[in-house]
């Protein structure tokens, strides 16, 4: 079965940098896009960024376009989220997500999440 | 910066039925999703395009868009329907994605 497993987060300062990893199994990880998704406590879903199943593109939200980068391992079948220049508007559960295969773009698997806390 | 807007809250009775709306100006050309996220849970797709319904997903959950609005609707809404509600589709160019603001279903 597909799993998705988040891990990296962790307590960090403004201004700092974290990288945040997400292991994909139970699917071919390279025929699919990935995302993250975020949600600060109490907040709503906020789209952070999708990554090509090939890695040819990536987009971001204007919130963090210029300090993320997302990154994918084809081989080793996990995607990552570089955070640079955090800020305390940051802090949030950080979900990696599947896009369907099917050619409609709405994500079909989640992982459980890794909280990101930035805090002086 | 594309948005998507919800209300922030609706409230039923058991066995009425709920309506959730979601707007957007690329909505007439853009495909609506809707996810549903109980608390302390990853959030679970119950329509994606605008209507359709996955495997699982019970049938008093349906979709539906017209112009610029999609709406999710719960016939009967049962107390176990009670939680956060996003709408979830992409900008015009089909290349950032954005959920709406969320909604929050109670059923009392």
């Amino acid at each position: 079965q597909v799993q998705l497993v988040e891990s990296g987060g962790g307590v960090v300062q403004p201004g700092r940098s974290l990288r945040l990893s997400c292991a994909a199994s139970g699917f071919t990880f390279s025929n699919n896009g990935m995302h993250w998704v975020r949600q600060a406590p109490g907040k709503g879903l906020e789209w952070v960024t999708v990554i090509w199943y090939d890695g040819s593109k990536r987009y971001y939200a204007d919130s963090v376009k210029g300090r993320f980068t997302i990154s994918r391992d084809n081989s080793k079948n996990t995607l990552f989220l570089q955070m640079n220049s955090l800020r305390a508007e940051d802090t949030a559960v950080y979900y990696c997500a599947r896009e369907s295969d099917s050619g409609s773009p709405y994500l079909d698997y989640w992982g459980q999440g890794t909280l990101v806390t930035v805090s002086s | 910066s594309y948005e998507l807007t919800q209300p922030p809250s609706v409230s039923v009775s058991p066995g009425q039925t709920a309506r959730i709306t979601c707007s957007g100006d690329a909505l007439p050309k853009k495909y609506a999703y809707w996810y549903q996220q109980k608390s302390g849970q990853a959030p679970v797709l119950v329509i994606y395009e605008d209507s359709k319904r996955p495997s699982g997903i019970p049938e008093r959950l349906s979709g539906s868009s017209s112009g610029t609005m999609a709406t999710l609707s719960i016939s009967g809404a049962q107390v176990e329907d009670e939680a956060d509600y996003y709408c979830y589709s992409t900008d015009s160019s089909g290349n950032h994605r954005v959920f709406g603001g969320g909604t929050k279903l109670t059923v009392l």
